[in-house]
C-alpha cells in the first residue's frame, strides 16, 4: 500500500490567497483526520471524518478554514483567505474504525504564507 | 489537553537500549496506550500500542505497569536513525469521539 498521500508537499503563497491541501487516505480506511503542527502549538487536530461525514470540527481555528471529503478516497483542506499565521505543516491521517486501531499519517504539506 | 507526561529530552548511546517513560495516572480502564515517533520533517510514525499486557513488535517493546498508571517504551538497540520526538498518547479504543492528543513528547537523541 502507498500509505496516506498528500499534495502538494510544499506550498508558498501570499497573504490573502486561497490555499487547497489534498489528501488520499489508505484504501479501506473509514476515518480521516487533518492535523496542523507548529513550533508554538505542537501537533493539533483540526477535524476528522467518518465515512466521508465530518464528525468533529471543533479544532478548526476559524471560518477561513474548511474541509471536505467528497468520496472515500479524497479530502481537501482549504484556507481562504490565507494569513501568515497559517504557516505550518499540515498532516492528514487515516484509520480503520475498529477498537484499538491506530492512525497512519501522511508526509505532510509545509505551508508558508508570506 | 494531553493525558500523559513525558520527560522533555533524553540521550542514549548508540547500540544501547533506550527506555522512554510515560506517566498516565488518570488512564481509564478502556484506554489504550499508544506510542508514535516523529523524525524531523516527517509525519508521525506509529510504533506500538497496548491495553494491559506488555507488547513487543519488530520496532520496540511496551511495558505497562500493573496499575496502568505508567509505561515504558523500549528500543532494544538504539541507532542514530532512532533520533526523534517520541509521543505517548492514551486514547479510548472503542470511541472515536475522542482522538489522539499529542503532547510535547520526549526528544530522544541517540549519540554515536
Amino acid at each position: 500500500d502507498a500509505g496516506v498521500i498528500q499534495s502538494p508537499r510544499h506550498e508558498v503563497t501570499e497573504m490573502g490567497q486561497e490555499v487547497t491541501l489534498r489528501c488520499k487516505p489508505i484504501s479501506g480506511h473509514d476515518y480521516l483526520f487533518w492535523y496542523r503542527q507548529t513550533m508554538m502549538r505542537g501537533l493539533e487536530l483540526l477535524i476528522y471524518f467518518n465515512n466521508n461525514v465530518p464528525i468533529d470540527d471543533s479544532g478548526m481555528p476559524e471560518d477561513r478554514f474548511s474541509a471536505k471529503m467528497p468520496n472515500a478516497s479524497f479530502s481537501t483542506l482549504k484556507i481562504q483567505p490565507s494569513e501568515p499565521r497559517d504557516s505550518a505543516v499540515y498532516f492528514c491521517a487515516s484509520s480503520l474504525g475498529v477498537a484499538g486501531d491506530t492512525q497512519y499519517f501522511g508526509p505532510g504539506t509545509r505551508l508558508t504564507v508570506l | 489537553d494531553a493525558k500523559t507526561t513525558q520527560p522533555t529530552s533524553m540521550d542514549c548511546a548508540e547500540g544501547r537500549a533506550a527506555n522512554l517513560p510515560c506517566n498516565h495516572s488518570t488512564i481509564s480502564g478502556n484506554e489504550y496506550v499508544y506510542w508514535y515517533r516523529q523524525i524531523h520533517s516527517q509525519g508521525p510514525q506509529y510504533i506500538i500500542h497496548g491495553l494491559k499486557n506488555n507488547e513487543t513488535n519488530e520496532m520496540a517493546s511496551l511495558i505497562i505497569t500493573e496499575d496502568r498508571k505508567s509505561s515504558t517504551l523500549i528500543l532494544p538497540h538504539a541507532t542514530l536513525r532512532d533520533t526523534a520526538v517520541y509521543y505517548c498518547i492514551v486514547r479510548v479504543g472503542d470511541n472515536y469521539g475522542q482522538n489522539f492528543v499529542f503532547g510535547p513528547g520526549t526528544r530522544l537523541s541517540v549519540l554515536p
